[in-house]
């Protein structure tokens, strides 16, 4: 059983930094890119990061590129994602998502429960 | 970025009901296109990949359809269990988007 689960989130203030981590379990983690997908309180969902299993390539949204980084340590079947200059706007549950291939761009076909991050003095 | 329109945003239906959901994107897609469903406090569920195909474990009542810009997400026979948010998203660029979601409700 795929199994995704999210932690590091909390209270940040503005400015500040936080790291994502998500712990895989139940497929083969090197296998298949990974991406943070968000949701503000009460909106909708908004695509963040995805790092490709090979070579490890990343992109990232225009709204967070150049502040948030993406990673994955394959030896542990962990991604993370290192959060700067946070702002008010960045507030959001944060969800670690499995991509259905390893590379390119598909479908999100297993997601964690998410971890809240609040942006805020 | 292309930007994916849901309509309805809410919908109000009745167990044994078709709805019929629609997804619009500002610019082809192809056949790039998921649905998900979440119920509240939880993750998303992916339903239909590639427009039109179920995923493996999601109920047979799920169809999807459409290509390029226009596609529906389509539920047969509404159950007590359906009553969620419903997304779109294309992924046929690196920059996945999501439409805004169609919230299902008890009519």
């Amino acid at each position: 059983e795929v199994q995704l689960l999210e932690s590091g989130g909390g209270l940040v203030q503005p400015g500040g930094s936080l790291r994502l981590s998500c712990a895989a379990s139940g497929f083969t983690f090197s296998d298949y890119a990974m991406s943070w997908v968000r949701q503000a309180p009460g909106k909708g969902l908004e695509w963040v990061s995805v790092v490709h299993s090979v070579g490890g390539s990343t992109k990232y949204a225009d709204s967070v590129k150049g502040r948030f980084t993406i990673s994955r340590d394959n030896s542990k079947n962990a991604l993370y994602l290192q959060m700067n200059s946070l702002r008010a706007e960045d507030t959001a549950v944060y969800y670690c998502a499995k991509e259905a291939r390893g590379s390119g761009t598909w479908e999100l076909d297993y997601w964690g429960q998410g971890t809240l991050v609040t942006v805020s003095s | 970025d292309i930007q994916m329109t849901q309509s309805p945003s809410t919908l109000s239906a009745s167990v044994g009901d078709r709805v019929i959901i629609t997804c619009r994107a500002s610019q082809s897609v192809s056949s790039w296109l998921a649905w998900y469903q979440q119920k509240a406090g939880k993750a998303p569920k992916l339903l239909i990949y590639q427009a039109s195909t179920l995923q493996s474990g999601v109920p047979s009542r799920f169809s999807g359809s459409g290509s390029e810009t226009e596609f529906t997400l389509t539920i047969s026979s509404l159950q007590p269990d359906d009553f969620a948010t419903y997304f779109c998203q294309q992924y046929g660029t690196y920059s996945r988007t999501f439409g805004q979601g169609t919230k299902v409700e008890i009519k």
